[in-house]
């Protein structure tokens, strides 16, 4: 168990639906970061907080969106689903955030969208 | 654009074995990472490499970085059973904090 947790674990939607998922960094740590997992796209770095601001961005979509609040905690809203968007999505924390720091990872959510 | 390759994209081994991943890169960056996913589970760190000439072990595995040649490996020291996963490596573009993910050596170790 890597102390970070995910919610939900599973999803299943309809096309141009919005969700929501929700990630806790382990206790302590600053920076939360964001991964899609799909076959098409294999890993794809999506975005990554820290301390509440965004620190970098990466393939994210427009229709994507992400926040890291007070409490560290984050959220991932997707928006105007697509099929493509179907994928697992990893969120992952470290202590600071820095190219130095070992990533946690979450245990994913799987997202389907029918 | 930063390209990360990884080879072999399969490998099916003998316990005992000794083998090697590959993972080249298309641009300059001195920070690249290995991870391991096993089957229908989350990603895990294995090794952080910052610098050229860097090496890590842990155990049966031990990973390198030539940022000259643009190539890390991650050498697999007589295999076990346990070792079967994914193994992915990633670069991060240089000074940017922005992660590029090579498509993943699926290993197999067979007994």
């Amino acid at each position: 168990d890597s102390g970070v947790t995910q919610t939900p674990k599973h999803l299943i939607t309809a096309t141009g639906q919005r969700v929501t998922l929700r990630c806790s960094p382990r206790s302590g740590d600053l920076s939360v970061y964001w991964y899609q997992q799909s076959l098409d796209q294999g890993l794809q770095f999506l975005i990554q907080y820290y301390n509440g601001e965004e620190r970098a961005k990466g393939n994210i979509l427009e229709r994507f969106s992400a926040q890291q609040f007070p409490d560290l905690h984050s959220e991932l809203n997707l928006s105007s689903l697509e099929l493509g968007d179907s994928a697992l999505y990893f969120c992952a924390s470290s202590a600071s955030g820095t190219s130095t720091d070992t990533q946690y990872f979450g245990p994913g959510t799987r997202l389907t969208v029918l | 654009e930063l390209k990360v390759e990884q080879n072999p994209l399969f490998l099916s081994m003998q316990e005992g074995k000794n083998y090697t991943i590959y993972c080249n890169y298309s641009t300059t960056s001195d920070r690249l990472y290995w991870y391991r996913q096993d089957p229908g589970k989350s990603l895990e760190s294995l090794f952080v490499l910052l610098s050229n000439g860097a090496v890590k072990q842990e155990g049966r595995l031990m990973a390198s970085l030539d940022t000259k040649a643009r190539l890390s490996t991650l050498h697999i020291t007589a295999a076990v059973h346990d070792l079967s996963a994914t193994y992915f490596c990633a670069v991060e573009r240089e000074g940017t904090y922005k992660y590029i993910f090579g498509t993943g050596t699926r290993l197999k170790v067979l007994a």
